[in-house]
């Protein structure tokens, strides 16, 4: 056990809806990040943050939004959904987001897009 | 920029087999590297890192060493066991725009 939660584990929605995908980070911990996992693109940096503010973008759409709440846990918004965004959604978080610092994933959002 | 590539899965091994898996980087400055095991079912966990050129990092029998000469970060271990078939990632962390790349992955079958 890492120690990050992610709810929910597995979300079944429609093309064109919105889902929100929340993360708790291990206590203690001020940086937060969420990576998308899909068979064809692998595992991509979406984006990071270091105590509420964004501090690393990655490959995130547009239609894709983040914020870490001052009680450091983060939601991950995705919207106009498209099958495409089928995938794995991890939330990691670390220390204090250095380069040297280990990530601790949590155990991931199942997301089908129908 | 930054990238990570790793050799194709997946890795069919016996019991007891010599492992390596090949991880090479393209990266500017001094980036730390780490690799990551992802079991079934369940969310990537350290494996074990390197943050300068020479390091060795090691854990479970696991060993990589930071080759900067060669921008390589291969990992091996002696002896595999069952249990350690998973998918293992090798990724990058740059020390300037904070982003963790990581290469596609390799699968690992270890039969007993």
């Amino acid at each position: 056990d890492s120690g990050v939660t992610q709810t929910p584990k597995h979300l079944i929605t429609a093309t064109g809806q919105r889902v929100t995908l929340r993360c708790s980070p291990r206590s203690g911990d001020l940086s937060v990040y969420w990576y998308q996992q899909s068979l064809d693109q692998g595992l991509q940096f979406l984006i990071q943050y270091y105590n509420g503010e964004e501090r690393a973008k990655g490959n995130i759409l547009e239609r894709f939004s983040a914020q870490q709440f001052p009680d450091l846990h983060s939601e991950l918004n995705l919207s106009s959904l498209e099958l495409g965004d089928s995938a794995l959604y991890f939330c990691a978080s670390s220390s204090r987001g250095g380069s040297q610092e280990t990530q601790y994933f949590g155990p991931g959002t199942r997301l089908l897009v129908l | 920029g930054n990238s990570v590539t790793q050799m194709e899965g997946p890795v069919t091994l016996s019991e007891e087999a010599f492992l390596t898996i090949n991880c090479t980087y393209t990266a500017t400055g001094y980036p730390s590297l780490f690799w990551y095991v992802q079991y079934p079912g369940e969310g990537l966990q350290l494996l074990l890192k390197a943050t300068k050129a020479d390091d060795k990092g090691s854990n479970k029998g696991f060993e990589a060493t930071y080759r900067k000469e060669t921008t390589s970060f291969h990992l091996e271990k002696g002896s595999v066991q069952v249990s350690d078939s998973a998918v293992y990632f090798c990724a990058l962390s740059d020390t300037g725009g904070f982003k963790t790349i990581f290469g596609a992955g390799t699968r690992l079958f270890v039969k007993a």
